[in-house]
């Protein structure tokens, strides 16, 4: 079993659709949660990031985190053309060897069409 | 937002040339980076982590004669991919974290593709 689970898709929605991303993981050990938005041929971008359990909003993006679960969210409200890319979900610890790296989740393929 | 810089974007050679990748985080000091390839529809894998002034942590299975890092300076680290063959040709990414007491995210740099023919 992977350490990071995410479903690759592909998911498509129309504009202005609520979208729903989410990850698993199998390690208690990780603290910080990040999700990155990548578009073709080019490298990650940090949109959210948050430590431990809770909810973080900006913009149209919400970040959900429950450890309890083992289980984070990306919400993307009033979703746009311009969403479409590849989002993945990133984790880091605070001890041993999650320490100082991140695992990625597979990436979700998203097409928002107009 | 901080900024991570990579060059070239592109790369084009032939079987047997070394390919020297630059990753550069301009607004901040960066003392470790890392180095990512990443294959079609594929997430990104950890090749190494890049400490400044000190020797590279490579994963298993990468080799460290073949991908040789080097990160002279806080804002600088380079891969150097040496006799570079096809299957040498994938996308390749570079991240970097503040230095600072709390956990900071990374961020990545815009990649290079490597085509090695």
């Amino acid at each position: 079993q992977k350490e990071v689970e995410q479903d690759p898709g592909p998911l498509s929605v129309p504009e202005g659709a609520i979208v729903s991303l989410n990850c698993t993981y199998s390690n208690s050990a990780f603290q910080y949660f990040m999700w990155y938005r990548q578009y073709s041929r080019k490298g990650p971008e940090l949109l959210m990031y948050t430590y431990s359990s809770g909810n973080k909003e900006d913009g149209r993006f919400t970040a959900q985190v429950d450890k309890s679960s083992k289980y984070i969210s990306l919400f993307i409200r009033d979703s746009q053309p311009s969403d479409s890319a590849t989002y993945l979900c990133a984790m880091e610890g605070n001890r041993g060897s999650t320490l100082g790296r991140l695992y990625f989740g597979r990436g979700t393929q998203l097409t928002v069409w107009p | 937002g901080a900024v991570v810089s990579q060059h070239p974007s592109r790369v084009i050679c032939k079987s047997g040339t070394s390919v020297k990748i630059e990753c550069r985080s301009l607004d901040f000091q960066a003392t470790t980076m890392f180095w990512y390839r990443q294959f079609p529809k594929k997430s990104l894998m950890l090749m190494a982590t890049s400490n400044e002034g000190s020797k590279a942590t490579y994963e298993q299975g990468v080799e460290k004669d073949k991908f040789l890092i080097n990160h002279a300076s806080l804002t600088l680290s380079t891969l150097t991919v040496t006799s570079a063959h096809p299957e040498d040709s994938s996308f390749y990414i570079c991240s970097a974290g503040r230095q600072g007491g709390n956990n900071q995210p990374q961020h990545f740099g815009d990649g290079t593709r490597l085509s090695i023919l």
